[in-house]
């Protein structure tokens, strides 16, 4: 069973840096092709890519936040991490890891349940 | 960056009723473009991709068409679990977009 689940601080302050984790199951991200993404979403609102690894260790952002985005993977413990610095209130919302794989080259065919980030002081 | 934008914003209908929703670009790229819903609660679902190709385990009344700006979800018999929020996305270009969202509810 394929599985991907957020983790994280619910709670940051203004200033400080957000590090999430997403760890998953059923499939590797040594395998060619996989892909896994960093997407949010505020509350109410629309859907937000962040960043994208391949399994060849390319990494992606959003043009917007790339200077406050670092993406990595550790494929021995199948984990990927999204560390975001600079918190701002505005950052508050849902953060979603998804996958991409197989046919669905850059699509998002599974996603972990999110994690709500809030940013306050 | 391409920029994604949804109508209508909110669409009104019934069950049996036949839903359009379109997905509109800034400009002109090939047809990797996927539709996705989302239902209160829950992370998105994966509906389309590459424009028309319904993913795996998509009822055959999801289909997709369009090309260059212009994309088109279409449901051709809503059924209650259908009324949802759906999004578009592109996968042509850097960075990835979404579209800001169509919300189908029941009339």
């Amino acid at each position: 069973q394929v599985t991907l689940r957020e983790s994280g601080p619910a709670l940051v302050k203004p200033t400080q840096t957000l590090t999430l984790t997403c760890t998953f199951s059923g499939f590797s991200l040594s395998t060619s092709g996989m892909c896994v993404s960093w997407i949010r979403q505020p509350p109410g609102k629309a859907l937000e890519w962040l960043a994208l690894i391949d399994w060849d260790d390319d990494k992606y952002y959003s043009t917007s936040l790339k200077t406050r985005l670092t993406i990595s993977k550790d494929t021995s413990k199948n984990q990927v991490v999204l560390i975001m610095t600079n918190m701002d209130p505005v950052d508050t919302g849902t953060y979603y890891c998804a996958r991409s794989a197989g046919d669905y080259v850059w699509y998002f065919d599974l996603w972990g349940r999110g994690t709500l980030v809030t940013v306050s002081s | 960056e391409i920029v994604l934008t949804q109508s209508p914003a909110t669409l009104s209908l019934s069950p049996g009723e036949r839903a359009t929703l379109s997905c509109r670009a800034n400009q002109s790229f090939t047809g990797y473009l996927a539709w996705y819903h989302q239902k209160p609660g829950q992370a998105p679902r994966l509906l389309i991709y590459d424009a028309s190709k319904r993913a795996t385990g998509i009822p055959a009344r999801f289909s997709g068409s369009g090309s260059g700006t212009d994309f088109t979800l279409t449901i051709s018999s809503l059924e209650p679990e259908d009324f949802a929020v759906y999004y578009c996305q592109q996968r042509s270009s850097w960075p990835l977009t979404f579209g800001q969202g169509t919300r189908l509810e029941i009339k």
